[in-house]
């Protein structure tokens, strides 16, 4: 079955530092990657995916990851943090089947960008 | 993009009662929608997924007498709790995608439901 595992419970970083939100993987196949932002009650918003191609993906807000197929990794990077990215982020992983797909996500990372 | 919506976005209702919760894509036609609840502090989970016109795919440990999932058009699908307790109240988020073989998936805002 495939998995994500996200190592972290929590990520503090300064404004204005990069910061990282890590991500491992487990599938058969090839691999189709997401990451999710949520923000206090309310739904996912899409970041970004890998499919296929590059093994660095750009995304929305300024953020970015990259697909490490050795290592079984897709962490999520941004060069500089603002306070407003802080939120919860979930890698997660599609599982295709016959007759249709679902994704499958990580326990969450929380981050906090302070000031 | 695509828009999900949800409502109501918010419910409050007694232990036993039944309590439905629609989703909604407003400008596309969603062949499959997934239904999803998280805990405080918790990840997605997800409960069903459905296929417009056919039943309901549960996950396992999911009970389908309980958490009744309909998909009657492209654009709707609907959850009901049934004899809900405590125990159910949870952020229930659903998810709608164009295919069956679509990468792209669009979620709702979700709904918070408070068993009293």
């Amino acid at each position: 079955a495939q998995s994500v595992a996200q190592p972290e419970d929590q990520v503090n970083v300064a404004e204005g530092n990069p910061l990282t939100v890590k991500c491992t993987y487990s599938v058969s196949g090839n691999p189709y990657l997401f990451w999710y932002v949520q923000y206090p009650n309310r739904g996912l918003q899409f970041l970004l995916k890998y499919i296929t191609g590059d093994n660095l993906v750009k995304g929305s807000y300024g953020f970015e990851a990259e697909f490490n197929k050795s290592q079984t990794s897709f962490h999520l990077k941004k060069p500089s943090a603002l306070v407003s990215d802080s939120a919860l982020y979930f890698c997660a992983v599609r599982d295709m089947y016959t007759g249709g797909f679902k994704t499958i996500f990580g326990a969450g990372t929380r981050l906090f960008v302070k000031a | 993009g695509a828009v999900v919506s949800q409502h109501p976005s918010w419910v409050i209702c007694k232990s036993g009662t039944s309590v439905k919760i629609e989703c909604r894509s407003l400008d596309f036609q969603a062949t499959t929608m997934f239904w999803y609840r998280q805990f405080p502090k918790q990840s997605l989970m997800l409960m069903a997924t459905s296929n417009e016109g056919s039943k309901a795919t549960y996950e396992q440990g999911v009970e389908k007498d309980k958490f009744l999932i309909n998909h009657a058009s492209l654009t709707l699908s609907t959850l009901t709790v049934t004899s809900a307790h405590p125990e159910d109240s949870s952020f229930y988020i659903c998810s709608a995608s164009e295919s069956l073989q679509e990468n792209e998936q669009f979620f709702g805002p979700g709904t918070r439901l408070t068993v009293l």
